[in-house]
Order: structure tokens, then C-alpha cells, then sequence
């Protein structure tokens, strides 16, 4: 199977910062892996997909990058609606993974 | 406008089988991966498995002894059960097609006596 770290577990920032997180898979999984928003009792919310693709309707804030086992995830300017726990998922091979979640935290 | 919606008890008891169904509108079961995934109280996400139209499918590998997964296609829904439960089987279950952003609200499952 395939394992994904994300890092760090944990990020303060504050309103406006740039923001970067990251995911390393255990073996290359070329561009498959999507990026989710998971907020307090909702479902994830998908952000971007196929490593780099932004979902529609998302805000352009959001950027992500990378390829084979190294992804990030960019929040360009911290808005107080993107205090969340971010999870990337490959979407390479069965059974999917998910990684173990970054919480972004006001500063 | 694809919407999934899970149903199923909210209670279970030790050692029983929790069932969920996932009933799938503006979209057909006949195509795409369709996905159950949980999140026990306070941790993060765990993908439980996937079932395909054609009886395909595949399980996370540390249930894949009290998984099955089904589908329903003149229901157009798709289920899971999972035997043995205890209470690290307490969770939100979540049904989704498989790499989108088409998710349940999510149900609240709890296994207790």
C-alpha cells in the first residue's frame, strides 16, 4: 500500500501569510493526488485534484505542485475561512490512502 | 447535481454488523468508483473501500476481513456492512464516487451497548 506523510501536523499563521503544506508518498504515484479541506462536522471538501488542478469553484488562493512522491499545497494569503485540516489522497492504485492531516491554526 | 445520501442505524451493538446504504441521485452507480470512507471522533480520514458496477472491489487492507460492499443498480444505491463491530468502529461513514467532490453528508455511527 501506499503510505502519504503529510508535514507538518500542525501550522499557525495568520490572516494574509503564505501557507505551504506537504505530502510525500511512499513510491511514485506520478501526478494522482488530490488535496481536500475538511472543516469542523463536514464532509471534506475537494480541492485540487490531479495534483495541480484547481476544482471549480475553488478560490485561486489555492495552489498545488509536484509529481512522483513529493506534493504542496499553497494557500497564497491565509483567508480566516481557510482555518481547516488539509488531507492529501492518492488516487494512483487501490486501496486509496489518505494522509494523516495538517490543522491550520490561527496565530 | 450529483448527491449521495447515506442511511443505516446510528447505534450498533459489540460484536454485530453495521449495514449502510448509500442512495445516489443525478448520477448513475453504472459508471465510476463508488467509495466508503470514516473518520472515528477526532481523527483523521480512513478509506474503508470501493465497489464497481461490473462486482469489483477493493478493501482497505486492515478490514478487509469484516468488509463487503454491494450495489443496488436498479436502486441506484450501493452499501456496506461491516461484521464484528466493537467501539474503534465508532465513526462518521462517509459514501463518495471515487476521486470527486460528490460526498455524503456523512452518518454518524456509534457502537455501544
Amino acid at each position: 500500500d501506499i503510505q502519504l506523510t503529510q508535514s507538518p501536523s500542525f501550522v499557525s499563521a495568520s490572516v494574509g501569510d503564505r501557507v505551504i503544506l506537504t505530502c510525500r508518498a511512499s513510491q511514485s504515484i506520478s501526478y494522482l493526488l488530490a488535496w481536500y479541506q475538511q472543516k469542523p462536522g463536514k464532509a471534506p471538501r475537494l480541492l485540487i485534484h490531479s495534483a495541480s488542478s484547481l476544482q471549480s469553484g475553488v478560490s485561486s488562493r489555492f495552489s498545488g505542485s509536484g509529481s512522483g512522491t513529493g506534493f504542496t499545497l499553497t494557500i497564497s494569503s491565509l483567508q480566516p475561512e481557510d482555518y481547516a485540516t488539509y488531507y492529501c489522497q492518492q488516487v494512483h492504485s487501490f486501496p486509496r490512502t489518505f494522509g494523516q492531516g495538517t490543522k491550520v491554526e490561527m496565530k | 447535481q450529483v448527491q449521495l445520501q447515506e442511511s443505516g442505524p446510528g447505534l450498533v451493538k459489540p460484536s454485530e454488523t453495521l449495514s449502510l446504504t448509500c442512495t445516489v441521485s443525478g448520477d448513475s452507480v453504472n459508471n465510476y468508483y463508488w467509495t466508503w470512507i470514516r473518520q472515528s471522533p477526532g481523527r483523521g480520514l480512513e478509506w474503508i473501500g470501493c465497489v464497481y458496477y461490473s462486482g469489483y472491489t477493493s478493501y482497505n487492507p486492515s478490514l478487509k476481513s469484516r468488509v463487503a460492499m454491494s450495489m443496488d443498480m436498479s436502486k441506484n444505491q450501493f452499501s456496506l456492512t461491516l461484521t464484528s463491530v466493537s467501539a474503534a468502529d465508532t465513526a462518521v461513514y462517509y459514501c463518495t464516487r471515487d476521486n470527486t467532490d460528490y460526498w455524503g453528508q456523512g452518518i454518524l455511527v456509534t457502537v455501544s451497548s
